[in-house]
């Protein structure tokens, strides 16, 4: 069983067109949820960890929020070198991370 | 900065033939995976290292899979007769922490079995 949703599985913006990515989860006694940015052919690279609903983190175009259920990742402004795959992981302590299938992002110039 | 490094970045071998694949992880962290990514596909767990033994698995982790440090520093993964869906990305990861912590990627060993 899923654990954890990526929607939508790819998503195309024109370049300063802000959008949102979701992350639905399932893990009971979430300790941390992790977004992850993966580059074509290039290993994941840790973006965020949020640890409880409400909690909101930001680097440079990127916003990572966090409820209950779910967690979004906000694009404000997004530049064509921000197209990447982003990986969401939610972790429920000591166990290793399972990533969701991501979602396939592509900003056009 | 510190990183994770992996070796090699390509191998096609032959079906039934063994490879090992090589990783180098930062060098204060304390726990180690290996990831695989079939192409197209999601990066999928295999196996976690801990104080030199196996932590966890997955059922992709099956006989044909081990794993070792054989040295302190060097973390391999050999699978022992290759099958075609083999065929994948493999990524080595380390961390400080095992689950609440930030893991590091390397840049992956592409595996063809042929």
């Amino acid at each position: 069983e899923d654990q954890v949703t990526q929607s939508p599985e790819a998503l195309r913006l024109q370049e300063g067109e802000s959008s949102s990515l979701n992350c639905s989860y399932t893990v009971s006694g979430l300790r941390g949820l992790f977004w992850y940015r993966q580059d074509p052919g290039k290993g994941p690279e840790f973006l965020f960890t949020l640890y409880s609903a409400g909690e909101e983190k930001e680097k440079e175009r990127l916003k990572a929020t966090l409820t209950k259920k779910e967690s979004f990742l906000h694009i404000t402004a997004p530049k064509p070198e921000d197209s990447a795959t982003y990986l969401c992981a939610p972790s429920s302590g000591n166990t290793p991370l399972v990533f969701g299938k991501g979602t396939r992002l592509s900003v056009i110039a | 900065e510190p990183e994770v490094t992996q070796t090699p970045s390509h191998q096609v071998t032959q079906m039934g033939q063994e490879v090992i694949l090589r990783c180098v992880p930062i060098s204060n962290h304390l726990y180690f995976y290996w990831y695989r990514q079939i192409l197209g596909q999601k990066v999928e767990f295999l196996v976690s290292f801990y104080n030199n033994e196996i932590s966890e698995k997955s059922e992709i982790f099956d006989d044909q899979f081990s794993v070792e440090r054989p040295d302190g520093s060097n973390f391999t993964l050999k699978i022992r007769s290759t099958k075609l869906e083999d065929s994948a990305m493999y990524f080595c990861a380390s961390g400080l922490q095992p689950g609440t912590g930030e893991l590091f990627f390397g840049e992956g060993s592409r595996l063809t079995v042929l």
